[in-house]
């Protein structure tokens, strides 16, 4: 089982501010085999990037992914009021599919 | 676009099996693009996934094929009833730590990621 572990577990930011989440797995994943997710409070997750780099239909361009390996990242270059939730990365590459146990942005 | 909606009890007796559907509606189950998955949240937790189902509704060798969780794997079966265009979980000998957030969602191949998910049902194990 791959563990992925997100940090920081909270970032307090303002609206407009640059936010970069990371997410580091136990092994190496293929880039096709990570995801990201956001999830707004009472909601169910809703996918943002699939394969490290890719914005799922609807997602707007402030969101980004990359890297690869070990080590990913999701950034959104401008923060807007409705950004404000729990992000997780998911990788599928192993025989278990598992999560980062999220980070928080919250509103500073 | 497509829509998928969970049911089932909300609440189940510890050592009783929990039941869930998720309906699909607004595009067909015998998908040869997808995997209909089952994940869960407990309360101010993170998602844990349960398990898949592939259903292509060709003869090819892996329709019908299951992919579960391993600690999960001996109390869970997941089915797909295409007449009824549904899917359902069946999780035995639950216990309080299987109190959570159940969604159901379906994973596009090609894209990999859960892309369509339920709204979520909320069970809860107790006596």
């Amino acid at each position: 089982e791959i563990v992925l572990t997100q940090s920081p577990g909270t970032l307090s930011l303002s609206p407009g501010e640059r936010a970069t989440l990371s997410c580091r797995a136990s092994q190496s994943i293929s880039n096709r085999y990570l995801a990201w997710y956001q999830q707004r409070p009472g909601q169910a997750p809703r996918l943002l990037i699939y394969g490290t780099s890719n914005r799922a239909t609807g997602i707007p361009d402030r969101f980004s992914g990359s890297g690869s390996g070990t080590d990913f990242t999701l950034t959104i270059s401008r923060l807007e009021p409705e950004d404000f939730a729990v992000y997780f990365c998911q990788e599928f590459g192993a025989s278990v599919w598992t999560f980062g146990q999220g980070t928080k942005v919250e509103l500073k | 676009q497509l829509q998928l909606q969970e049911s089932g009890s909300g609440l189940v007796k510890p050592s009783e099996t929990l039941s869930l559907t998720c309906t699909v509606s607004r595009g067909a189950i015998d998908s040869s693009n997808s995997y209909w998955g089952w994940l869960r949240q407990p309360p101010e937790r993170g998602l844990e996934w349960i398990g898949n189902i592939y259903y292509s509704g060709l003869t090819n060798y892996n329709s019908g094929d299951t992919y579960y969780n391993p600690s999960l794997k001996s109390r869970i079966t997941i089915s797909v009833d295409t007449s009824k265009n549904h899917f359902s979980l069946k999780l035995n000998s639950v216990t309080a730590a299987d109190s959570a957030m159940f969604y159901c969602a379906r994973f596009n191949i090609p894209m990999a990621g859960f892309d369509y998910w339920g709204q979520g049902i909320l069970v809860t194990v107790s006596s």
